[in-house]
C-alpha cells in the first residue's frame, strides 16, 4: 500500500508566483522527509529535507513545512521559475532503516 | 564528474535472459541503495548496502534478483530469467553515514524486456 501520497498528479503555476506541492503520509514511524526533483532521463535530485522534530526548513527559494499531527508536508517554491518545471517526489524514511518511501510525484509546470 | 554513475544506461533483452547492471557511487560514500521505478510511480526500494554488507532487502527483491558490493565500492544488480514485468528504470543511490539521510541518485538504467 502507498504510505506516501501525492494526490495532485500535476500543477501549473505562473512564473514569479508561489508553487505549493503537497504530500500526505500514513506511517507514524517516519522520522525524516525529503523532496526530490526529477527531469526526464535523469535520476532524482535531492532538493530539501526535514526531520520529524522540526516543522519548517528553508533553503533559498525552497521551504518545506511539516505538520505531524496531520501527517502532511508541503514544499513551497517562491518565486517559481520556468527551470523549476519538473516532477517533484516526496519521500519519507522510517525510524528503523534507511530505505526511502516515495510518492508517485507531482509534475510542476511553470509558465512564463 | 564525481556523481553516481550507472552502466549501461539502456538495456534491451529478451524474456528469459540474464542481465547485470553496475553502479559506481560517489567516492567515499559507504552506503549504496538500489531502487526500481516504473511509469507513473515513484522509486521503490529494493536493497541497501553499508560498505560490503547487504543490510536491508525489500520483499520486491525476488529470488531472481541478486545484488553485490564485493569491495564496498561499486555494486552490481543481476536479474536472472528476466520477465516482461521487470521492465523498469533501475536507480542506484549513495550516501555517507553521519551526514544526514539524503541519498544521491544516478541517472538510472532503463531495462526493456521483450
Amino acid at each position: 500500500d502507498q504510505q506516501v501520497k501525492q494526490n495532485s498528479p500535476s500543477l501549473s503555476v505562473q512564473e514569479g508566483r508561489i508553487s505549493i506541492l503537497n504530500c500526505d503520509y500514513t506511517n507514524s514511524m517516519f522520522d525524516y522527509f525529503l523532496w526530490y526533483k526529477k527531469y526526464p532521463a535523469e535520476g532524482p535530485t535531492f532538493l530539501i529535507s526535514i526531520s520529524s522534530i522540526k516543522d519548517k526548513n528553508e533553503d533559498g527559494r525552497f521551504t518545506v513545512f511539516l505538520n505531524k499531527s496531520a501527517k502532511h508536508l508541503s514544499l513551497h517554491i517562491v518565486p517559481s521559475q520556468p527551470g523549476d518545471s519538473a516532477v517533484y517526489f516526496c519521500a519519507a524514511k522510517g525510524n528503523s532503516g534507511y530505505a526511502l518511501n516515495f510518492g508517485k510525484g507531482t509534475s510542476l509546470l511553470v509558465t512564463p | 564528474d564525481t556523481g553516481v554513475s550507472q552502466n549501461p544506461r539502456h538495456k534491451i533483452t529478451k524474456r528469459g535472459q540474464n542481465v547485470t547492471f553496475r553502479c559506481d557511487p560517489i567516492s567515499e560514500h559507504n552506503r549504496l541503495y538500489w531502487y526500481r521505478q516504473t511509469l507513473g510511480q515513484g522509486p521503490e526500494f529494493l536493497t541497501y548496502f553499508q560498505n560490503e554488507a547487504q543490510l536491508e532487502k525489500s520483499r520486491l527483491l525476488s529470488d531472481r534478483f541478486s545484488a553485490e558490493r564485493p569491495k564496498g565500492s561499486f555494486s552490481t544488480l543481476e536479474i536472472q530469467r528476466t520477465e516482461q514485468g521487470d521492465s523498469a528504470m533501475y536507480l542506484c543511490a549513495s550516501s555517507l553515514s553521519g551526514t544526514g539521510y539524503e541519498q544521491y541518485f544516478g541517472p538510472g538504467t532503463r531495462l526493456t524486456v521483450t
